[in-house]
This record gives C-alpha cells, structure tokens and sequence, in this order.
C-alpha cells in the first residue's frame, strides 16, 4: 500500500482565516513533504521533515507553518493567505530521508486551495 | 544547476496510436529518473523509475529507459487509450535529496 491521504479536499478562505492542511501516511515512511502546485505547472517544493524534524524550507513565507507531530502526520497551517497562495498543496513521503537518493516520493490527492 | 526538460505538449492521439514524450536531463554524478502522471484534479501518481543507466523501468504498458550517453529518460507506449489522458511529469533526483520535475506534457488521446 502507498497511499498519502490529505484532508480536506477542497478549502475556501478568507485573507483573514486560520486554516491547517492535513497529511496521513502509515507506510512507516520517516520523511514527509509539502509541496505546492499551481496551474499548469510542475509541484515546487516547499518543506521537507525527516524523523520529524524539519530539515529543508524553501524560503517559504511564514504565513505557511509546517507541523509534524507524529512520524505518520504531517500539517501545514495557514493564516493571513494571499489571493496568490491559492493552488493545490501536495503531500508526499518516502521511505527514508533520502539519504539514498534512490528513494521515490509517493503523492497524496492534494487540497486545492482557493484564497478570496 | 541540475534541470529536466520535457517536450512541449499538448500531444494529441488518436487510441491505440504509439506514444513517445521526450525527457532528457543535465545532472551531475547518476540521478535516478522518474516519470509522474497527474490526472485531472487528482495528485501526482508514481508511472515508473530507473535508478541507473540502462534500466528500463515500466509499468501499464509504459516504458522508459535511461540512457546516460543521450542523458535522456523517454516515455512509451505501444498503444494509448482515451484513460490515458493526463499530465506526464519527468522528474531526477540529485544528490541533494530533491525531486526536480520538468514542465509536463499534457496527453489528449481521442476516441
């Protein structure tokens, strides 16, 4: 089994709102990442945690906060949101925190972000 | 700086037509190779993978192999059909640990 699951689906906010982002793995996998991913292009990378620590941000602004509580659950929470922020958040993880550079990044559906 | 490119798409097929995306890749040391299909509204699914020079990864009748003397990963198909139709990323991941995807091809296989 390789499923990533992500929740919710769909999210509307205002410029104002506090939401968070949730990602699910139970493969044992111990490096988790946030990507984001607007139309019609590839999905950039936006933070990476390994044995629950982060490890790599992409000089993200901080109105995104990652979170890893457990090494199963990964969250990205939200607050005072862009119009242009709106797209879709993937979640991937992979086996290892890729100290092999073979290690292949499974994908979760996505949360298709729209920022009003 | 390590870089994927892929042919500019869309590519139009008619069904059971033979299918070829190029990719080809400027890395330093052995990248392992990647091809990802997004289908509409859903997230990025794992095709295939080659982690070093003249294997051929596949799967759904798909194949590509990596050729490190052309640095390039080409995806195929015999024979497309219409669930076909999707987005195709190629992706390497270098030695600093992190997926770098080309542009995509977006594939319109018609009936």
């Amino acid at each position: 089994d390789t499923e990533v699951t992500q929740t919710p689906k769909h999210l509307v906010m205002g410029m104002t709102n506090k939401k968070s982002l949730k990602c699910e793995q139970h493969m044992g996998h111990r490096a988790m990442y946030w990507y984001k991913q607007k139309a019609k292009k590839p999905p950039e990378l936006m933070f990476v945690y390994s044995y629950e620590k982060l490890s790599i941000n992409e000089s993200v602004p901080s109105r995104f906060s990652p979170e890893c509580p457990n090494s199963s659950l990964l969250n990205l929470h939200l607050h005072a949101l862009q119009p242009e922020d709106s797209a879709l958040y993937l979640c991937a993880s992979s086996q290892t925190p890729a100290n092999e550079y073979t290690d292949t990044q499974y994908f979760g559906p996505g949360t298709r972000l729209t920022v009003l | 700086g390590n870089s994927v490119t892929q042919m500019e798409g869309p590519v139009t097929l008619s069904e059971e037509a033979f299918l070829t995306i190029n990719c080809t890749y400027t890395a330093t040391g052995y990248p392992s190779l990647f091809w990802y299909v997004q289908y509409p509204g859903e997230g990025l699914q794992l095709l295939l993978k080659a982690t070093k020079a003249d294997d051929k990864g596949s799967n759904k009748g798909f194949e590509a192999t990596y050729r490190k003397e052309t640095t390039s990963f080409h995806l195929e198909k015999g024979s497309v059909q219409v669930s076909d139709s999707a987005v195709y990323f190629c992706a390497l991941m270098d030695s600093s640990y992190k997926l770098i995807f080309g542009s995509g091809t977006r594939l319109l296989v018609r009936p």
